[in-house]
């Protein structure tokens, strides 16, 4: 079956950096998203891997690595608002999204 | 970048009655649309994938003859969830996806509806 792994939940403090790790096992492979929820709202786009290696979008940067099945978001610089869920999506073969139960991340003062 | 709107942003109505949501893709015409529900605190669960044209595939489980899907144009789908009971009460998202693709994720997500059933 397809599988998305995330850790549900993780506490950060303001100022900080904090590493989200998502691991999957899907059929095929079109590239792994990562998206920013905050309560209440739709899921908006952070980053799109479909190599492997890093890729840096201001304080936020996603790895993938395919032969591990494996990638993560890194977030420096923490602020409050980054408090929020971050949810991991696979796209497989029939470039459907296979979705992680997502990771909510609190960020201390 | 891409837009998809969501009307109602919130609805509350009784148990027993039938509730339409729309989906709309404000700048791009997406051959395919989907339509997500979210309880609270769980991820997103994907319902049915709407395609112009042609009729919308369910998830299992997912009853197509509660939740009516009609993708009648190339920017405007609905989700119509028919005699509406209080556990259908959720946030519904759906999302457009962009036939151009490219690095901006695919799908486009509209801002969510929120039902209330009484």
């Amino acid at each position: 079956g397809q599988n998305i792994d995330q850790p549900t939940e993780m506490t950060a403090t303001e100022g900080a950096i904090v590493q989200i790790n998502c691991t999957y096992q899907t059929s095929g492979f079109n590239g792994l998203f990562w998206y920013q929820q905050h309560a209440g709202e739709a899921p908006t786009f952070l980053s799109y891997n479909v190599l492997d290696g890093l890729e840096e979008k201001g304080r936020f940067s996603s790895f993938l690595s395919r032969s591990k099945g494996y990638s993560y978001l890194l977030l420096k610089e923490l602020q409050m608002k980054d408090s929020a869920s971050y949810l991991c999506a696979v796209m497989d073969s029939n470039y459907q999204l296979i979705w992680g139960a997502g990771t909510k991340l609190i960020i201390k003062p | 970048g891409a837009v998809v709107s969501q009307h109602p942003s919130w609805v509350i109505c009784k148990s027993g009655t039938s509730v339409k949501i729309e989906c709309r893709s404000l700048d791009f015409q997406a051959t395919t649309m989907f339509w997500y529900r979210q309880f609270p605190k769980q991820s997103l669960m994907l319902m049915a994938t709407s395609n112009e044209g042609s009729k919308a595939t369910y998830e299992q489980g997912v009853e197509k003859d509660k939740f009516l899907i009609n993708h009648a144009s190339l920017t405007l789908s609905t989700l119509t969830v028919t005699s509406a009971h209080p556990e259908d009460s959720s946030f519904y998202i759906c999302s457009a996806r962009d036939p151009a693709g490219g690095e901006n994720g695919w799908q486009f997500f509209g801002p969510g509806t929120r039902l209330t059933v009484l």
